[in-house]
């Protein structure tokens, strides 16, 4: 497996709340990205990091900021938990970018109610 | 309307059956196109990767891709239970976004 680790990987967060989910590489790869993964919509970018403190929005990075303060690591945080935000996370990393492959975690599990 | 656009299935055949996976997709200035398998409650992994148009064959899989009908496939030869999972197309101008068909779920039955 690809140096990946996401936590926690199972959460439930009652709505209104924060809630931030953690992606630790140890691949040294340049880009990061969080996507959710929901029936019916396949695998959606919310934000992703071409290096340190750089980051850029996906197609669906309402209710959701990221930091990037080390190579090693990306936050993803909801700033206030909704339903609609129940899903599962995964972190993924590449080394050059979108063109070459992408590594993925095992996921977050996140239950909103 | 989603810019790749994936059968979600559900697929089921016989074990060694050929298998056909397709997406569809509307911006033509997508140059890379891959294939990414994933197994139940795991993260995806690339299985096939095609740049511009053709074929590439890795084993039992083939990837092709025609970039003058905007649509690529997955071929999957003598299909094994092992194959079950979910495939996902995926493809990008080479810039930082790859964009995600929903996923092809896939039974090869014994």
């Amino acid at each position: 497996d690809a140096g990946i680790t996401q936590s926690p990987r199972h959460k439930v967060t009652e709505t209104g709340t924060p809630v931030t989910l953690r992606c630790h590489q140890t691949e040294n790869h340049r880009y990061m990205y969080w996507y959710r993964q929901d029936p019916g919509h396949g695998l959606r970018l919310i934000h992703y990091s071409y290096g340190v403190k750089d980051t850029d929005k996906g197609e669906v990075s309402d209710g959701y900021s990221v930091s990037r303060s080390k190579t090693e690591d990306f936050l993803l945080t909801l700033e206030s938990a909704t339903s609609s935000q129940t899903s599962v996370y995964f972190c993924a990393i590449s080394p050059q970018g979108a063109a070459t492959e992408a590594f993925f975690g095992q996921g977050t599990r996140l239950t909103v109610v | 309307q989603k810019e790749v656009e994936q059968d979600p299935g559900p697929l089921s055949v016989p074990e060694g059956a050929i298998v056909s996976l397709n997406c569809t997709y509307s911006n033509s200035a997508f140059q890379y196109f891959m294939w990414y398998r994933q197994y139940s409650r795991k993260g995806p992994e690339l299985l096939m990767y095609t740049y511009s148009s053709g074929n590439k064959e890795d084993g039992r899989f083939t990837a092709q891709v025609d970039k003058s009908s905007k649509y690529i496939s997955l071929f999957i030869r003598d299909s094994q239970p092992s194959d079950s999972a979910t495939y996902l197309c995926a493809m990008t101008q080479g810039a930082q976004k790859l964009v995600f068909g929903q996923g092809t779920r896939l039974t090869i039955n014994p």
